[in-house]
């Protein structure tokens, strides 16, 4: 079973509409929770952490946090197509060394 | 001016040359990381390092070695590249304290013929 798991998609959504991204992990112990979007060809960019259970708003952006279905998800109110690109849910596990990432879900605005 | 600098941003090679990809940074974070990205297999952790004395391995360390030549700078070597090192690189930091998010520099993308 992989650390993290997210729906590789493509997700499609048109414009305007509310975007949902998740992503389950499997280490009960985790504590810090990161979505990151990325840009074909560029790097990764932080856009949201989380710690603790519930809902985190920024923006049009909002995380929401589960750690007893030990899941974490984002939303993306109003959608752009600049909002096109892959969103990668990122986790540190128990001891928090290392910052495990999943493969990512790629979103597609539709004008 | 970026705030996680990668040399070289792109760079084709052949197999069995030597191969060194640099990373420096301005934030002043303590700690270091350098992954690769495949496409379907997303970012795997190759080397870290929490301080200049401070080296790890990641998940995919073999064929690879590093140097963390001052708080700043931390660098990539293949000694002898071969074609499945084939990848995008990335090089990130983050603040010395534990669960903190890890800040991307633009990535050399590198191919071995």
């Amino acid at each position: 079973q992989k650390e993290v798991e997210q729906n590789s998609g493509p997700l499609s959504v048109p414009e305007g509409a509310i975007a949902s991204l998740n992503c389950t992990y499997s280490d009960r112990g985790s504590q810090s929770f990161f979505w990151y979007r990325q840009y074909s060809g560029k790097s990764p960019e932080l856009i949201m952490s989380i710690y603790s259970n519930g809902d985190k708003e920024d923006g049009r952006f909002t995380a929401q946090l589960n750690k007893a279905s030990q899941y974490v998800s984002l939303l993306i109110r109003d959608s752009q197509p600049s909002d096109s690109a892959t969103y990668l849910c990122a986790i540190y596990g128990t001891g928090a060394n290392n910052l495990f990432f999943g493969t990512g879900t790629r979103l597609t605005v539709i004008p | 001016d970026a705030d996680v600098t990668q040399t070289p941003r792109n760079r084709i090679t052949k197999t069995g040359k030597r191969i060194m990809l640099e990373c420096s940074q301005t934030k002043g974070h303590d700690r270091m990381y350098w992954y690769r990205q495949d496409p379907g297999l997303g970012l795997r952790l190759i080397y870290y390092s929490f301080d200049v004395k401070d080296i790890n391995k990641g998940e995919i360390s073999d064929g690879y070695s590093v140097s963390r030549q001052a708080q700043a700078k931390f660098s990539l070597s293949l000694e002898s590249a071969i074609p499945n090192q084939t990848a995008l690189y990335f090089c990130a930091t983050s603040d010395r304290y534990s669960n903190q998010p890890q800040h991307f520099g633009d990535g050399t993308r590198l191919s071995i013929l």
